[in-house]
């Protein structure tokens, strides 16, 4: 299958700086990326859709300010979390779309102290 | 109308047995059903995935069964290994819309 990836796979950071994670499709060129976020014992919640070359479209209840989503290239989307704090720590994972199938990147454990 | 309902929450198994995770849809328009396998700290993994237009559909050891009129689906892993054990999440979709998620299965396969 399609690969993604992500970097970095871990990240510690204090708190108000910002960290960027970046995705990326490796053998596959992908108009959508998405971003999720991801709570011990929970299911995926869905972040926001990234679309190359517009705006990214976020899901209610998250702040568009706060988690910055660029999506440059058919290969490459970046979330940038901004003025971190410690309630944003948390597992972020991507996926891009091939077709009608969404493949996910291994993940980012972001901690914020 | 949007959710995917996912049963059971946690699931325990024994070595060589069938492991049996259900899900069901409201929304008639999703037209395309992914099943995922996660293991902790990693992302998702496409595991199988069927269109409605088909029963039934098997990889290996996975197996899909869907039910149109039911609007349901459900996966089969059958021979479950201890490697087997990990999350499992349904999931559905309509047209080139984002993925409905099911609430997730804990799938434990004892030795």
């Amino acid at each position: 299958g399609a690969v993604v990836s992500q970097h970095p796979s871990r990240v510690i950071c204090k708190s108000g700086t910002s960290v960027k994670i970046e995705c990326r499709s490796l053998d596959f060129q992908a108009t959508t990326m998405f971003w999720y976020r991801q709570f011990p014992k929970q299911s995926l919640m869905l972040m926001a859709t990234s679309n190359e070359g517009s705006k990214a479209t976020y899901e209610q209840g998250v702040e568009k300010d706060k988690f910055l989503i660029n999506h440059a290239s058919l290969t490459l989307s970046t979330l940038t979390v901004t003025s971190a704090h410690p309630e944003d720590s948390s597992f972020y994972i991507c996926s891009a779309r091939d077709g009608k199938t969404q493949y996910f990147g291994p993940g980012t454990r972001l901690l914020v102290l | 109308q949007q959710q995917v309902k996912q049963s059971p929450q946690s699931l325990i198994v024994q070595k060589g047995g069938i492991s049996i995770i259900n899900c069901a849809y409201e929304n008639t328009a999703f037209d395309y059903f992914p099943w995922y396998q996660q293991f902790p700290g990693k992302g998702p993994a496409l595991l199988i995935a069927i269109r409605p237009d088909v029963s039934e559909k098997k990889e290996g050891r996975f197996t899909i069964s869907f039910n149109k009129s039911a609007k349901q689906f459900s996966l089969h892993i059958m021979d479950s290994q201890p490697g087997d054990s990990a999350t499992y999440f349904c999931a559905a979709t309509e047209g080139a819309q984002k993925l409905v998620f099911g609430q997730g299965t804990r799938l434990t396969i004892n030795p």
